[in-house]
């Protein structure tokens, strides 16, 4: 079974560009994540979709972060304009659709903000 | 708002060496508790997950007990081995996931 895929691996940009990160969940996973993680820290849930629709974003600064996941499937998170608070490990994950079930994380994207 | 705390942050131990992690939760209701491992600059690895009915989960050298009525879990490491070298997370599922800061553990040769 393919695990969560996820793009680009690494990033570097310059505050104010804008970035885009790109996941593709575990085959048949109706629910898709996405962590902020900081150094030293552990991940924040940024946004919770169930198929295409969104769950949770309470924690999502909407002013500078949107999330789309169109079909069901595979999603996006871009960041625009970028901070410099905004360099993390920005992880996707999926879970089967019953709140029981464990969730499998992606190797993660790892921003730098210059 | 759940709050979840893991207790050391950080733990050296010669290699061999029994050890136990800790978690603790403020809110009992929850689904499950998965335990993670990380390691440098890579994703999370689910290791355990225990469901809200269960006391305990084992894998291997691996065991992971929960009493959601004190807001605790601890993760058993037997006989351990430089290779277990990395930072360990909980996570409580509640109406989202609640991750500890976690624990870095360095198993010495």
């Amino acid at each position: 079974e393919a695990g969560v895929a996820q793009s680009p691996r690494y990033k570097i940009i310059e505050k104010r560009q804008s970035v885009a990160f790109w996941c593709n969940p575990i085959s048949g996973h109706a629910t898709l994540y996405w962590y902020q993680q900081i150094l030293g820290q552990g991940p924040k849930l940024l946004i919770q979709f169930q198929n295409n629709g969104v769950v949770d974003d309470s924690q999502l600064p909407k002013d500078r972060f949107s999330a789309e996941r169109l079909k069901g499937v595979d999603s996006t998170l871009k960041i625009q304009p970028a901070k410099l608070e905004d360099s993390a490990v920005y992880l996707c994950a999926s879970r089967e659709r019953d709140s029981y079930n464990e969730q499998f994380f992606g190797p993660g994207t790892r921003l730098t903000v210059l | 708002k759940q709050e979840v705390t893991q207790i050391p942050a950080a733990l050296s131990v010669p290699e061999g060496e029994n050890l136990v992690l800790n978690c603790s939760f403020t809110d009992s209701a929850i689904y499950n508790l998965q335990w993670f491992r990380q390691d440098p600059g890579k994703g999370l690895t689910s290791l355990l997950l225990i469901q809200s009915s269960q006391r305990e989960q084992t894998s291997g050298r691996l065991n992971a007990s929960l009493d959601k009525s004190s807001g605790r879990s601890t993760l058993y490491i037997a006989a351990s081995q430089p290779g277990d070298s990395a930072t360990y997370l909980c996570a409580v599922k509640g109406n989202q996931f609640y991750f500890g800061t976690g624990t870095s553990l360095t198993v010495i040769p």
